[in-house]
């Protein structure tokens, strides 16, 4: 079956760095999103990879290894407005995305 | 403000109830999607929408019926749905329905109770 796997809440301080782990398991694989979602909001994209490697992206980076069917979205500087959910999607042969349960990260001051 | 719009925000609703949602987009994007959001669990995929025709239909419940009359518009008609039912209801739109690197761009979501 496929399957992405995400922490469920992570807890960090104010002006530190997180890192968000997430694995898959997918039918094909096509490329794996990223998506922020604050509460009661919309999710809004962050990062796309396809390649293995990392994609840096402001305070943002996103890492990719397809051997180990892994990912992580790195947050540095963290502010209080990144308390947020994280999504992630991977995206299988057919171009559908397979969602993760997200990742709920609270900043603290 | 994704460019995708969504009606009504919150709707309560009792089991013999008959309401619908509805989404507009306004990106010029040839796609759109309904899923369902509960509280700790992934996305779920409801339906997919190319070009106003249904191709995604992931098994979903015949109380739950989907409508796009045009490529910017998509509805979400419900009848006597069940408390199980309550979520929140995203509507997405993206360029096309496929292809490796396909944005989604959701609406801020329908919060539905059913009672």
């Amino acid at each position: 079956g496929q399957n992405i796997d995400q922490p469920t809440e992570m807890t960090a301080t104010e002006g530190a760095i997180v890192q968000i782990n997430c694995t898959y398991q997918t039918s094909g694989f096509n490329g794996l999103f990223w998506y922020q979602q604050h509460a009661g909001e919309a999710p809004t994209f962050l990062s796309y990879n396809v390649l293995d490697g990392l994609e840096e992206k402001g305070r943002f980076s996103s890492f990719l290894s397809r051997s180990k069917g892994y990912s992580y979205l790195l947050l540095k500087e963290l502010q209080m407005k990144d308390s947020a959910s994280y999504l992630c999607a991977g995206v299988d042969s057919n171009y559908q995305l397979i969602w993760g349960a997200g990742t709920k990260l609270i900043i603290k001051p | 403000e994704t460019g995708v719009t969504q009606t009504p925000r919150h709707l309560v609703m009792g089991m013999t109830n008959k309401k619908s949602l509805k989404c507009e987009q306004h990106l010029g994007h040839n796609a759109m999607y309904w899923y369902k959001q509960s509280a700790k669990k992934p996305l779920e995929l409801m339906f997919v929408y190319s070009l106003e025709e249904r191709v995604e239909n992931n098994s979903v419940p015949s109380r739950f019926s989907p409508e796009c009359p045009n490529s910017s518009h998509l509805f979400l008609h419900l009848h006597t749905l069940q408390p199980e039912d309550s979520a929140l209801y995203l509507c997405a739109s993206s360029r096309s329905p496929g292809g490796s690197y396909n944005e989604q761009f959701f609406g801020p979501g329908t919060r539905l109770t059913v009672l």
